[in-house]
């Protein structure tokens, strides 16, 4: 059982924005940066998100990361079709020393 | 360009072992650590644990030790995943992904494509 929390779901229609929390602890998202990535079905997961806001090259500037205490969001603007995938976010735990990942967030563009 | 590649898809009988590999190219494998996740049929990612490619120590999260070995050949660029006495439960597809670091912090870019193990009999 993942302890950094996200929905297990979201959806939204093409153009429309839509965000992804991603709960945690003051273990892990209180104290260290959070990575998002996205994962398409036979894909390898991208980097989408890196450092709770910066992007890497080649990401569309649709595509924004936030922190605010043991919480993240991804935020998706202007929502694409080929944005449907899985949405994960991810932290370093100093009290397991290891790398948390969420539970993943199924995204549907309708 | 940058990149991991993994090697083929393995069908595998309960008991046995398998060894997964991961080429590193573009870079030098000694310059990052290179992290193993594992994703079982319809969950999430989970993080197996890390290895030091400049020394080679390995670090295993909970519920990966004992069975799991995460090795290195350096000479040929290469990152390996070996799995020991093989359950139904390991069926899965396993990542090898680069921790790129600002000194500050580290996310795991790029990743390999993965590598489908199926354990059957």
């Amino acid at each position: 059982q993942s302890v950094l929390t996200q929905p297990p779901s979201a959806s939204g229609t093409p153009g429309q924005r839509v965000t992804i929390s991603c709960s945690g602890s003051t273990f892990n998202i209180g104290s260290n940066p959070v990575n998002w990535y996205q994962h398409l079905p036979g894909m390898a997961p991208r980097l989408l998100i890196f450092s709770n806001n910066q992007r890497p090259s080649g990401v569309p500037v649709r595509f924004s990361g936030s922190k605010s205490g043991t919480s993240a969001s991804l935020a998706i603007s202007g929502l694409q079709s080929e944005d449907e995938a899985d949405y994960y976010c991810a932290a370093w735990d100093d009290s397991l020393n290891g790398c948390l990942f969420g539970g993943g967030t199924k995204l549907t563009v309708l | 360009q940058v990149q991991l590649v993994q090697s083929g898809s393995e069908l595998k009988k309960p008991g046995a072992s398998v060894k997964v590999s991961c080429k590193a190219s573009g870079y030098s494998l000694t310059t990052y650590a290179l992290h193993w996740v594992r994703q079982a049929p319809g969950q999430g990612l989970e993080w197996m644990g890390w290895i030091n490619t400049q020394t080679g120590n390995p670090t295993y999260a909970q519920g990966f030790t004992g069975r799991f070995i995460f090795s290195l050949d350096t000479s040929i660029s290469m990152a390996y995943l070996e799995i020991d006495t093989l359950k139904a439960d390991d069926t899965a597809t396993y990542y090898c992904a680069r921790e790129y670091s600002n000194g500050v912090s580290g996310w795991l870019d790029p990743w390999g494509q993965g590598t489908l193990v199926t354990v059957s009999s």
